[in-house]
């Protein structure tokens, strides 16, 4: 049983085009959240939704947009991929939003390289 | 400006030592600190967790400390496996910019090998 799952596992493109993430989590938890780890593998947070509401959104370009169509899903958006972008993408999920309850759960990441 | 260091990039210790990592801090006020635990091709996994009021948390082999006088964290494994052997992330737990939103900031991380 997967807690928190993200398709496709790698994702290979050309620069320019568009693609999309997604994520799904069964734990029941109230908050979803996407980072980005580099090459240098620091770990950073990009968005973060409480109950299909966007509540963090850390200064990314807006070639970037996340939706939440329900509390258990929260997909990526990406247009007009940039090498830059290559990384790999975390989905995770939290059972609230406070600091006594923002204990992550993370997927498996989603390995991006845009040629 | 705010800064999270995990003081070395790796550490390679014998298997049944203690292997101790180090998070320091500057600029920040953080509520809690976090531990995670992260294997190669993989998400980060949730180890422990140490409020600004606690000196110390421990967990079978593992021990956190957090000291915000000297605004820093220590990780400790005792009686260290091969199968320690990963990479170690510490994250501090804020609120985010004048909201009641919890936010976590993520060092580098340390890269732990055991040997056998």
């Amino acid at each position: 049983d997967t807690a928190v799952s993200q398709t496709p596992k790698y994702l290979v493109t050309q620069m320019g085009n568009d693609k999309s993430i997604k994520c799904e989590q069964n734990l029941g938890h109230d908050t979803m959240y996407w980072y980005k780890q580099d090459s240098k593998k620091f770990l950073k947070i990009m968005f973060s939704y409480n109950n299909k509401e966007l509540i963090i959104n850390e200064t990314v370009p807006n070639r970037f947009s996340p939706k939440s169509p329900d509390k258990a899903h929260l997909n990526l958006h990406i247009n007009s991929l940039e090498l830059g972008d290559s990384a790999v993408y975390f989905c995770a999920s939290s059972p609230g939003t406070g600091r006594r309850t923002n204990t992550q759960y993370f997927g498996p990441g989603t390995r991006l390289t845009v040629l | 400006s705010q800064k999270i260091e995990q003081n070395s990039e790796a550490l390679n210790i014998q298997e049944g030592k203690t292997a101790t990592l180090t998070c320091n801090y500057t600029n920040y006020s953080p509520a809690y600190l976090q531990w995670y635990r992260q294997d190669p091709g993989r998400g980060p996994v949730f180890l422990l967790l140490i409020r600004e009021n606690e000196k110390e948390k421990r967990k079978e082999r593992l021990k956190v400390t957090f000291d915000t006088t000297l605004k820093q964290s220590l990780f400790h494994i005792t009686a260290s496996q091969p199968a320690d052997s990963a990479t170690y992330l510490c994250a501090l737990v804020r609120n985010a910019g004048g909201t009641s939103y919890g936010k976590l900031t993520f060092g580098q991380g340390t890269i732990l090998t055991v040997h056998p």
